[in-house]
């Protein structure tokens, strides 16, 4: 049985770097085909794609925000780590890291999320 | 950078078909996924590929592509299936994903 949890900081103030980190059981970040993900959704909006990293390390970013994000795996641990740098209000949002594979190449389980507000 | 644009709202009566679509220029090269969300819950994948269903998912659900458009389909609405509905794809290089906008699906 998959599953993936999300944990962080609930608040964080404006111009900080935000850490979140999954830890996920029922799979291996170091077989083949196998990637988790992040996506985060804004209170009442829609959700939007972050980051990916898959099981040989290639890392996808939104091309928006990939000036700000760094997403790592550490396979020994079963986590993955995001970091976005210099957090805005508009950032708030629930964050969810996200089981993929290659065969749906979608992502099939999720975490139940972790919101994060930003305020001085 | 790239879109994907679904209509805001769809409402039917229960046991009516709804159709959800979503436009993308992508979407003649790239897959599309369909997310059912509901309030407070995080997304579920009910379409993978266009058109596949995962195990667990009811038969109801289908899924469909002509050229830069998607749609989900419905069968037979039920209550339970009011919800938030997204697409997922990827823009023409396939390495960076895209959610739509998100549809809100009222069962009257």
């Amino acid at each position: 049985q998959i599953t993936l949890k999300e944990s962080g900081p609930t608040l964080v103030k404006p111009t900080q770097t935000l850490t979140l980190t999954c830890t996920f059981s029922g799979f291996s970040l170091s077989t083949s085909g196998v990637g988790v993900g992040w996506i985060r959704q804004p209170p009442g909006k829609a959700l939007e794609w972050l980051a990916l990293i898959y099981w040989n390390d290639d890392k996808r970013y939104s091309p928006s925000l990939k000036s700000r994000l760094t997403i790592t795996k550490d396979t020994s641990k079963n986590q993955v780590v995001l970091t976005m740098t210099n957090m805005d209000p508009v950032d708030t949002a629930t964050y969810y890291c996200a089981h993929t594979i290659v065969a749906y190449d979608a992502f099939d389980i999720w975490g139940q999320g972790t919101m994060v507000t930003v305020s001085s | 950078s790239y879109e994907l644009t679904q209509p805001p709202s769809v409402s039917v009566s229960p046991g009516q078909t709804a159709r959800i679509t979503c436009s993308g220029d992508a979407l003649p090269k790239q897959y599309a996924y369909w997310y059912q969300q509901k309030p407070g819950q995080a997304p579920v994948l009910v379409i993978y590929k266009d058109s596949e269903r995962p195990s667990g998912i009811p038969e109801r659900f289908s899924g469909s592509s002509s050229g830069t458009t998607v749609t989900l389909t419905i069968s037979g609405v039920q209550a339970e299936d009011e919800a938030d509905y997204y697409c997922q794809s990827a823009d023409s290089s396939g390495a960076n994903w895209v959610f739509g906008g998100g549809t809100k699906l009222t069962v009257l």
